[in-house]
Parts: structure tokens; C-alpha cells; sequence
């Protein structure tokens, strides 16, 4: 059973516009979360994290957005650029129980338009 | 560093063959993961090792599935006999520290065809 869900197989933007991927999560052990991009013909690699006592991490054009209540989080990307067109994945992991695993979701793969 | 690096790139085979994947994580890194993934379920986690240990091989699909790491800087992914159902990119992972900061660094993965 899927842990954690990424219900949007696909996104596309315009250049410039704003792009926001989704992410619910079922298991409330999980307290570390992480996006990572993956290109074609390559592994995924690490875009940014948030901790569960937090509710908001920036990163320069990336910000994620934790909603613990909700077992939500979104990736929000400002301005899109068409670089950014990859999958995204997101990932979770339940520290406080000692467990060194992620669990991913299906991805989301982001065509921004130029 | 050159990274985790995965061969072969790709690999296709007959079904009922043996297969063998191949990791070389990042030196110093004592976490090695094997990831499987499908268009239906993403990245599943098949198998990880600490300090060459498995520690959680809940995700390996059935007894055709078989890893190992002899040591810290080499691991395998068996499968014996492959089937059609088995084709999917399996991706080798390393970490320091698996769920935080950066997680893990990615080989670029295996692409297996069984026909």
C-alpha cells in the first residue's frame, strides 16, 4: 500500500508561472520529508527537505510547504523555468522510529512550456 | 567522487535467465539501498544494507530475488529466474545519513527487459 501519494501523474506550466506538485502522506511516524528530481536516463537526486517541525522551507526558487494536519505537502517552483521539466518525486521517513528508509511516491513529471 | 555507480546501463535478457545488477556506492557511505521502479508504484524499496549488514529485505517481491554486499564498496542484485514482469529500472542508492539532509545519492540505474 501506497504510503505516500502523488495523485497527479502530470503537470505542465508556462515559463515563468508558478508550478505546484502535491504530495498526501497516510503514516503519521513519518517526520523528515524530501523532493528529488529525476531527468531522463538518470537517478533521482535531492531538491529539498523540510523537517516536521516545520511548516515552510525555501530554497531559493523552491519552497516546500509541510501541513501536518492534513498529512500534506506541496513543492511550489517560482519562476518555472524550462529546466525544470523532470519527474518529481516525493519522499518520507519516519525518524523517530529509527528507520533509515524513504518511502517514495509515483512522481510527478512537470513540462514547463517556453 | 564519481558517484554511485550502477552497471550494466541496461540489460535485456531471455526470461528463466539469470541476471546479476551491480552497485558501487559512494566510498564512506554505510547505507546502500536497491530501489525498484514502475510506472504503478514508483520507488519501491527492495533491500538495504548498514555497514554491509541487510537490515530490511521486506521488499524484495519473492525468493527469485536475491542481494548481497561482500563489502563496503560493492554490492548485487540477483535474479533467479527472471521474468517478464521483472522489467524495470533498479536504481542503487548510498547515504551517511538516509532521511535527512540530502538522503541519498542515486546511480543512474539499470533498465532490464526480460522477454
Amino acid at each position: 500500500d501506497q504510503q505516500v501519494k502523488q495523485n497527479s501523474p502530470s503537470l505542465s506550466v508556462q515559463e515563468g508561472r508558478i508550478s505546484i506538485l502535491n504530495c498526501d502522506y497516510t503514516n503519521s511516524m513519518f517526520d523528515y520529508f524530501l523532493w528529488y528530481k529525476k531527468y531522463p536516463a538518470e537517478g533521482p537526486t535531492f531538491l529539498i527537505s523540510i523537517s516536521s517541525i516545520k511548516d515552510k522551507n525555501e530554497d531559493g526558487r523552491f519552497t516546500v510547504f509541510l501541513n501536518k494536519s492534513a498529512k500534506h505537502l506541496s513543492l511550489h517552483i517560482v519562476p518555472s523555468q524550462p529546466g525544470d521539466s523532470a519527474v518529481y518525486f516525493c519522499a518520507a521517513s519516519a525518524l523517530q522510529t529509527g528507520a533509515n528508509n524513504l518511502f517514495f511516491g509515483t512522481g510527478t513529471r512537470l513540462t514547463v512550456i517556453p | 567522487d564519481a558517484g554511485v555507480i550502477q552497471s550494466p546501463r541496461h540489460e535485456v535478457t531471455e526470461m528463466g535467465q539469470e541476471v546479476t545488477l551491480r552497485c558501487k556506492p559512494i566510498s564512506g557511505h554505510d547505507y546502500l539501498f536497491w530501489y525498484r521502479q514502475t510506472m504503478m508504484r514508483g520507488l519501491e524499496l527492495l533491500i538495504y544494507f548498514n555497514n554491509n549488514v541487510p537490515i530490511d529485505d521486506s521488499g524484495m517481491p519473492e525468493d527469485r530475488f536475491s542481494a548481497k554486499m561482500p563489502n563496503a564498496s560493492f554490492s548485487t542484485l540477483k535474479i533467479q529466474p527472471s521474468e517478464p514482469r521483472d522489467s524495470a529500472v533498479y536504481f542503487c542508492a548510498s547515504s551517511l545519513e538516509p532521511g535527512r539532509n540530502y538522503g541519498y545519492t542515486f546511480g543512474s540505474g539499470t533498465r532490464l527487459t526480460v522477454v
